[in-house]
């Protein structure tokens, strides 16, 4: 079964520091990676996935992320935070089964301070 | 339109109770999902339909009851429920069950069993 681990289940960060959240994985085959944004109250949001075109893949609100083969990673990075981003997020990968699911990694809750 | 819409927002009931969960979403997407979510934890998945008939169950209670009455319409139907049962119930569309189709999310029902 593939999956996704995130380092770090909290992230605590500067308004205009660097954002960067940890996601590794685990798969045989070249997984379908993403990236999910759960803001409090709310439900899931996607930032962006990888689905094996270009390894730097760009999203939404300032947010990329870069698939490494050699490291099985996808880490999120965002240059510059902002309060807006204090929320929780899931890395993911999409598993086979009868039809494809979403396997989640634990979370990153992410902290902006002024 | 991207939104999927879940009703009720908020839900209390007793453990002999009988009750629905409801989610809609009109964007012509053929897959839809249903999520259970704890405090502080990565959403589970519970059921995936794809083309109105029940693809994944994810060895789910039978006190959980899944219907996907047309394409855009999904409930889940609750009874004899047990207090762990209580969480976020987060319902899910994707255009297909591939394994790149995006999974736009509703905002969730919180489900508290008394």
């Amino acid at each position: 079964a593939q999956s996704v681990t995130q380092l770090g289940s909290h992230v605590s960060v500067s308004e205009g520091a660097l954002v960067l959240l940890r996601c590794n994985y685990s798969s045989s085959v070249p997984p379908y990676l993403f990236w999910y944004v759960q803001y409090p109250n709310q439900g899931l949001q996607l930032l962006l996935k990888y689905t094996s075109a270009a390894t730097l893949v760009k999203g939404i609100n300032g947010f990329e992320a870069e698939f490494k083969k050699s490291e099985t990673s996808f880490h999120l990075t965002k240059p510059s935070a902002h309060m807006s981003d204090a929320a929780e997020y899931f890395c993911a990968v999409s598993e086979r089964t009868n039809d494809y699911k979403l396997s989640f990694g634990a979370g990153t809750t992410v902290t902006v301070r002024a | 339109d991207t939104e999927v819409t879940q009703t009720p927002k908020h839900l209390v009931m007793g453990m002999t109770n009988k009750k629905s969960l409801k989610c809609e979403q009109h964007m012509g997407h053929r897959a839809m999902y249903w999520y259970k979510q704890k405090a502080k934890k990565p959403p589970e998945l519970m059921f995936v339909y794809s083309y109105e008939k029940l693809s994944i169950n994810e060895s789910v209670p039978s006190r959980f009851s899944p219907e996907c009455p047309n394409s855009s319409l999904l409930n889940l139907h609750l009874h004899a429920l047990q207090p762990e049962d209580s969480a976020l119930y987060l319902c899910a569309s994707s255009q297909g069950a591939g394994p790149v189709d995006e999974q736009y999310f509703g905002p969730g029902t919180r489900l508290t069993v008394t």
